[in-house]
């Protein structure tokens, strides 16, 4: 069936540095594909999305691409603020099912 | 614009009480869905339903039921409460299934 895998938190970096979240999907169509970002005490929020084979998303300077040759679609950020800090869920949706399929969320801490 | 409405915020019951979570949308969407969310466990989807009149089950639909009368709103009831259903709990819509999915601001549930 369908799932998303993202990569074990937490992620920890300084302020201004480099950010990369891994996310690979398996899915039975042709998925489109999402990262949303959640606040402390708040519901998650959409933060970009794709939804075709090298479609780049991109929002408030953080990017993914749609690649399918590799099931992927990391989030990358090239200088992370304090006020990035927050959990971040990688998600596949469509395909041959009816059903959104989240990852198991990657908390990022930016220390200033 | 009040987007994907829950109520309540929080709740506190005791092992077998029963009760209803409640989510209502104004934004016409179809698509609507139940998540719980669990440390270390990303979210989890419990039922789904794509329009009035239809609903399905997710991943962990075991001790939950739903209901979809009306496009705007899709009551979650528990109804047997159990201690391992203590969670957060989500509810959101979209116009598809393949669209980005709007969040309530989610419900603490703790069955004592």
């Amino acid at each position: 069936g369908d799932s998303v895998t993202q990569m074990e938190g937490p992620v920890t970096l300084s302020e201004e540095a480099f950010l990369t979240i891994n996310c690979t999907y398996t899915a039975t169509g042709y998925p489109s594909l999402f990262w949303y970002v959640q606040y402390p005490g708040e519901g998650l929020q959409l933060l970009l999305k794709a939804t075709k084979a090298d479609d780049k998303g991109s929002n408030k300077g953080f990017e993914a691409t749609y690649r399918k040759e590799t099931t992927s679609f990391h989030l990358e950020k090239g200088s992370v603020q304090v006020s990035d800090s927050a959990v971040y869920f990688c998600a596949s949706a469509g395909g041959n099912f009816n059903k959104f399929y989240f990852g198991s969320g990657t908390k990022l801490n930016v220390k200033p | 614009n009040a987007g994907v409405t829950q109520t309540p915020k929080f709740q506190v019951l005791k092992t077998g009480q029963s009760m209803t979570l409640q989510c209502a949308q104004d934004m016409n969407h179809e698509y609507m869905s139940w998540y719980r969310q669990d440390p270390g466990m990303g979210l989890r989807l419990i039922h789904y339903s794509v329009g009035a009149g239809i609903t399905d089950q997710g991943e962990v639909p075991n001790g939950y039921n739903v209901s979809r009368s009306t496009t705007e709103d899709f009551p979650l009831r528990l109804l047997s409460a159990a201690p391992s259903q203590t969670s957060v709990y989500f509810c959101a819509s979209s116009y598809t299934d393949n669209q980005p999915q709007h969040f309530g601001d989610g419900t603490r549930l703790s069955i004592l």
